[in-house]
């Protein structure tokens, strides 16, 4: 099974700050990949995937992701955070070798403070 | 409405006790699963079905058990087998168990023992 690392635990940053969440994985296999959010008490939201084309993908909420192969990341950034962007973040990655099943890293806890 | 209903939204259970969660989608989706998550740990699949009368072992299934009578039901049982039982427990579905489908979550359940 994939080994998803989210190199950072908690991430504090001041509103209207840039934030960047990094994300790394084990296989460089054909992958596919996600980032799903967790606000207190609730279940996870996709904000983004990647399964294939641009390494770019953008997602709800001024979200963006990059995917690079070489380094096998996939690393979550916004150019501007709100007081209510304070959550869990998670990384998730599937691959055919594990059926597809999903693989998720520990988490982010956001904390955006005015 | 679609989505995935969970209940209840706290549950507590006894030493010894065998214990339910409810898990139900409208979404048409044939594929459910069940995550254990756990402070600092991410999510853990439990168990997950692909179709109605099948379901296969997550990688901790030990202590627990499920059915999958119905597209639209996935239960969980917590039996008095798993000796450490208090987490969060989410359920998901997606349309099939594919390379390029989208896990959605419900929104948890929390279970704590008295």
């Amino acid at each position: 099974a994939q080994s998803v690392t989210q190199l950072d635990s908690q991430v504090p940053v001041f509103e209207e700050a840039p934030v960047e969440l990094r994300c790394n994985y084990s296989s460089s296999v054909s992958v596919y990949l996600f980032w799903y959010v967790q606000y207190p008490n609730q279940g996870l939201q996709l904000l983004l995937k990647y399964l294939s084309g641009s390494t770019l993908v953008k997602g709800i909420n001024g979200f963006e992701a990059e995917f690079n192969k070489s380094q096998t990341s996939f690393h979550l950034r916004k150019p501007s955070v709100h007081i209510s962007d304070t959550a869990e973040y998670f990384c998730a990655v599937s691959d055919r070798f594990n059926d597809y099943k999903l693989s998720f890293g520990a988490g982010t806890t956001v904390t955006v403070r005015a | 409405d679609g989505g995935i209903t969970q209940s209840p939204k706290y549950l507590f259970r006894k030493e010894g006790q065998n214990v339910t969660l409810s898990c139900e989608q409208n979404l048409n989706h044939d594929a459910m699963y069940w995550y254990r998550q756990d402070p600092g740990q991410g999510l853990r699949l439990i168990y997950y079905s692909q179709i109605v009368n099948d379901f296969q072992k997550g990688d901790i299934a030990e202590g627990y058990s499920v059915s999958r009578e119905k597209k639209e039901s996935f239960p969980l049982t917590v039996t008095s087998a798993q000796k450490n039982p208090t987490a969060f427990y989410l359920c998901a579905s997606s349309v099939t168990q594919g390379r390029q489908e989208t896990q959605y979550f419900g929104p948890g359940t929390r279970l704590l023992v008295l």
